[in-house]
């Protein structure tokens, strides 16, 4: 079991670029949640999927950013147009089907906007 | 809404003393109760949880957790600890939501550094 799996672990861009995050969740795990890590907000919590369809996007920013999970294998998260108050670590989990609740955590992707 | 706190945003043990990290929780429901603990540069694993029945929970590494309803609370111990269990330490409340306890509520964490 590989854990889940997320690439790049550091992604730099310039202020304007767009960065996309890719997740791998654990295989057979059916729920995927991305969250965002920094020293001054902590750990929020972004977007969730299950089976693949989104759930609750209620943490995320309304603009620049968006989630998707084409199959089940792999999720994304976009950002368009980064800016400085983007940079952050982000974090995938996952968790499997049938009501439970342990997520499993990703490394991480540290995302830095210049 | 729901929140967590924990109050030490640092703590500085020697090798081989016991340890409590404290986690106090608001929530109206019945909380769902994690620990994560965080190495540098390392995603968050689960060191223990609580859904419910005893309130002494064991987790990994010789962790433990207790749960307290009267007192919102549920600290983390071990008896002894290691150099290598320096790391950041969560507290974690999973609440309904829309009927599916998934979303999580982290704490600010506490970083723990094991002296020699």
């Amino acid at each position: 079991n590989a854990g889940v799996i997320q690439t790049p672990r550091h992604k730099v861009t310039g202020k304007g670029q767009e960065a996309t995050l890719w997740c791998e969740p654990i295989s057979g795990h059916s729920a995927v949640f991305w969250y965002r890590q920094t020293i001054v907000q902590g750990l929020e919590f972004l977007t969730y999927f299950r089976n693949q369809a989104p759930i609750d996007d209620s943490g995320m920013p309304k603009e620049r950013f968006s989630a998707q999970m084409p199959n089940q294998s792999h999720s994304t998260l976009k950002i368009q147009s980064t800016q400085p108050q983007d940079s952050a670590v982000y974090l995938c989990a996952s968790s499997s089907a049938g009501g439970a609740l342990e997520q499993y955590f990703g490394p991480g992707t540290r995302l830095t906007v210049l | 809404a729901q929140s967590v706190t924990q109050p030490d945003a640092r703590v500085t043990v020697s090798e081989g003393a016991s340890l409590q990290l404290r986690c106090k929780y608001s929530y109206s429901g019945t909380p769902y109760l994690f620990w994560y603990v965080q190495y540098p540069r390392q995603g968050l694993q689960l060191l223990l949880k609580y859904y419910s029945g005893d309130p002494v929970v064991q987790g990994v590494n010789g962790f433990e957790a207790e749960f307290s309803k009267s007192n919102s609370s549920f600290h983390l111990r071990k008896a002894s600890v290691h150099w290598s269990d320096s790391a950041v330490y969560f507290c974690v409340l999973s609440a309904n939501s829309g009927g599916s306890n998934y979303k999580l509520t982290f704490g600010k964490g506490t970083l723990l550094t094991v002296t020699p």
